[in-house]
């Protein structure tokens, strides 16, 4: 069961450069969503998604883009990377409705330096 | 300032004490869940609650979420090493259904 994947693992940035994470679920589950997880503050959310072709802003969206064309893929764009957003990146999806069970990626470390 | 406050924020204990975590918050929730995340790994849905009141029980775990539904708890009894992590509360806030809230999480370590 492949559930939620995230890729890459592991990317190192340079200033300035722009990017794609990926996320893909095989559960054909509507609800998806993008955290990033920093050191004393969990996990926040950047952008959510409530099925193909809608998509909307979390708590910190600022300096990254999302679009989700299918069910099962939801990128995450950095589109000029930041210091900053140095993080662990979570990609998450739900059958959507409140109190389903949320499935979690393995996550993404990202470095921009 | 984060909407869901979590305490303590670090909890190093013996093995065989008792715990509680708390999560408040001055907004109104309508669903808070509990999840575990072991290092390396995404985190992982231990629990949900959704009717104020509501008490509920995963082996040595209790969860509650308060009658207001703007807190809960999760009280370990008897700790083992095995329950070492970081636990995070999360929640549905009313009429935002689609945005889960975190937590900044706490982090449990028991010693053998």
């Amino acid at each position: 069961n492949a559930g939620v994947t995230q890729t890459p693992k592991f990317q190192v940035l340079k200033t300035g450069q722009s990017m794609t994470l990926q996320c893909a679920q095989d559960m054909n589950h509507e609800y998806m969503s993008w955290y990033r997880q920093d050191p004393g503050m969990g996990l926040r959310l950047i952008h959510y998604s409530v099925g193909a072709g809608i998509t909307d802003q979390g708590e910190v969206p600022n300096g990254y883009n999302v679009s989700r064309s299918t069910t099962e893929d939801f990128p995450l764009r950095l589109l000029s990377a930041a210091p900053s957003q140095t993080s662990v990146y979570f990609c998450a999806s739900s059958a959507g409705v409140p109190g389903n069970t949320i499935y979690f990626g393995e996550g993404s470390w990202l470095t921009v330096v | 300032t984060q909407l869901l406050e979590q305490s303590p924020q670090f909890l190093s204990i013996q093995e065989g004490e008792n715990l509680t975590v708390y999560c408040n918050s001055s907004s109104v929730f309508s669903s808070l869940q509990w999840y575990r995340q072991e290092p390396g790994e995404g985190p992982v849905l231990l629990v949900t609650v959704v009717t104020g009141g509501e008490v509920k029980k995963l082996k040595r775990l209790t969860f509650q979420f308060g009658d207001a539904r703007k807190d809960s708890s999760l009280h370990i009894t008897a700790a083992q090493p095995g329950d070492t992590g970081l636990y995070l509360c999360a929640g549905f806030l009313s009429g935002g259904y689609n945005k889960l809230i975190f937590g900044a999480g706490t982090r449990l370590a028991v010693h053998p």
